[in-house]
């Protein structure tokens, strides 16, 4: 079964407002958690990422909530822009760190 | 800088036909290595990775083979194609320490068997 799962195919926001992903996980054993960007026909870009020892990671507009007991992390991106109209993958791996599991990505679209 | 540089770009190949695409990273010492496949609409599966010349380690099963000739060289092949191995291939190299840890991918290639 899918280990990382991204339940939402596709959100569409207004410019200016909080985009939310989301994505759920299955193996305890994961400690480190990833959002990747993905524009069509291209390859992805690693937007963020967090350890399992962190709840919450900030970077410019965007911000990183794990939550280790209910095995979900989300991507929070506020004043959200029409250039962050992409696919976003999240991702997972454990402490072996050579198999980083994707989940099938959500698409955003940015709305003007 | 370190760059990395997927070949080919494209392929159409037929069923039962040979494949091999190549990875070459530039700029990395001694790089861990992996490919990746995604099918038209499908999640982003890793295949292999390796961690230093001449060994590879198998994550998914599909009837492909890996090899690491080279420090710098990732290569991924089989003998005869499916129609079931169409997709986007990326090679990735990961950059990790105390700070990061970030896989870098090329620019993939896409495989159309047919």
């Amino acid at each position: 079964g899918q280990q990382v799962k991204q339940s939402s195919p596709s959100l569409t926001v207004q410019e200016g407002g909080i985009s939310i992903l989301n994505c759920d996980y299955e193996n305890d054993m994961f400690d480190y958690f990833a959002w990747y960007k993905k524009y069509p026909d291209n390859s992805p870009t690693l937007l963020i990422s967090v350890r399992s020892n962190v709840d919450k990671r900030e970077d410019g507009r965007l911000t990183v909530f794990l939550n280790k007991s209910g095995k979900h992390f989300s991507l929070h991106i506020t004043a959200s822009q029409p250039e962050d109209t992409a696919v976003y993958l999240c991702a997972a791996h454990d402490s072996g760190y050579n198999k980083l599991t994707f989940g099938k990505g959500t698409v955003l679209l940015v709305s003007p | 800088a370190q760059t990395i540089h997927q070949w080919p770009v494209a392929e159409i190949k037929a069923v039962g036909s040979p494949l091999s695409l190549g990875c070459t990273i530039k700029g990395k010492s001694s790089p861990n290595l992996y490919w990746y496949w995604q099918a038209t609409g499908g999640t982003l599966q890793q295949l292999f990775y390796s961690i230093t010349v001449g060994q590879v380690e198998s994550v998914v099963q599909l009837n492909l083979s890996a090899s690491r000739p080279k420090d710098d060289q990732f290569i991924l092949s089989t003998e005869k194609l499916l129609l079931s191995h169409s997709g986007f291939y990326l090679c990735a190299w990961r950059d990790w320490g105390v700070s990061q840890n970030t896989l870098y991918f090329g620019a993939g290639t896409r495989l159309s068997v047919l």
